[in-house]
């Protein structure tokens, strides 16, 4: 089993262009979260999905678009970046929601 | 809403020493969770705490929550090499978990 696993591992945007950041698991997990880690604040969440098709706004969500495609996959989108979004963004799982959370190896992006 | 504060932000100690993190809750919690987060890595769960004035051990790791179930401690005898890294709790009140920020803990050979 890979776990939690994101693509890419690095990015540099420029202000203003979009990407989506992967995130996929392997183990049946209903639950999946985006975070972003910024130094001395630990992680904070941007969405979560209890379920295939349905997604909630965390603490973070301004500027992020979501997409649970399937219980695996969960995808975020930067649809125009800017310089404050540069962060380590980590995708996790669990079971249910509150259960143990799986973390995947996180995405250093950095927008300039 | 709900705030995690932990103490202290930093902590050298020499290998061989004790460790302890605190952390506080502004809320109630129905439950806690603490990570562990080598540095250049992912968190990495370590331990769930539901009942008030639950004590958890894990060999050198011994884990508390509050009876008030607004804070939580953790707290490591006889620190090794192997436990550098950043702890974290995380703290719901049946909602998300809202992640304190952190203790970074060096441990000098």
């Amino acid at each position: 089993n890979a776990g939690v696993t994101q693509t890419p591992k690095f990015q540099v945007l420029k202000t203003g262009q979009s990407m989506t950041l992967q995130c996929a698991q392997d183990m049946n997990h209903n639950s999946m979260y985006w975070y972003r880690q910024d130094p001395g604040m630990g992680l904070r969440l941007i969405y979560y999905s209890a379920s295939e098709g349905t997604t909630d706004k965390g603490e973070v969500p301004n500027g992020y678009n979501v997409s649970r495609l399937n219980k695996r996959e969960f995808s975020l989108r930067l649809e125009s970046a800017a310089p404050s979004q540069t962060s380590v963004y980590f995708c996790a799982s669990s079971e249910r929601k509150n259960n143990e959370q799986f973390f995947g190896p996180g995405t250093r992006l950095t927008v300039l | 809403g709900q705030q995690v504060m932990q103490i202290p932000q930093y902590q050298h100690v020499q290998e061989g020493e004790d460790f302890t993190t605190y952390c506080n809750s502004s809320t109630t919690l129905s439950n806690i969770q603490w990570y562990k987060q080598r540095p250049g890595g992912h968190p990495v769960f370590l331990i769930q705490l539901v009942k008030s004035g639950e004590v958890k051990k894990q060999k050198r790791l011994t884990f508390q929550f509050g009876e008030a179930k607004k804070n939580s401690s953790l707290h490591i005898t006889a620190t090794q090499t192997t436990d550098v890294g950043t702890y974290f709790c995380a703290g719901t009140n049946g909602q998300n978990f809202v992640f304190g920020p952190g203790t970074r803990l060096s441990v000098l050979p």
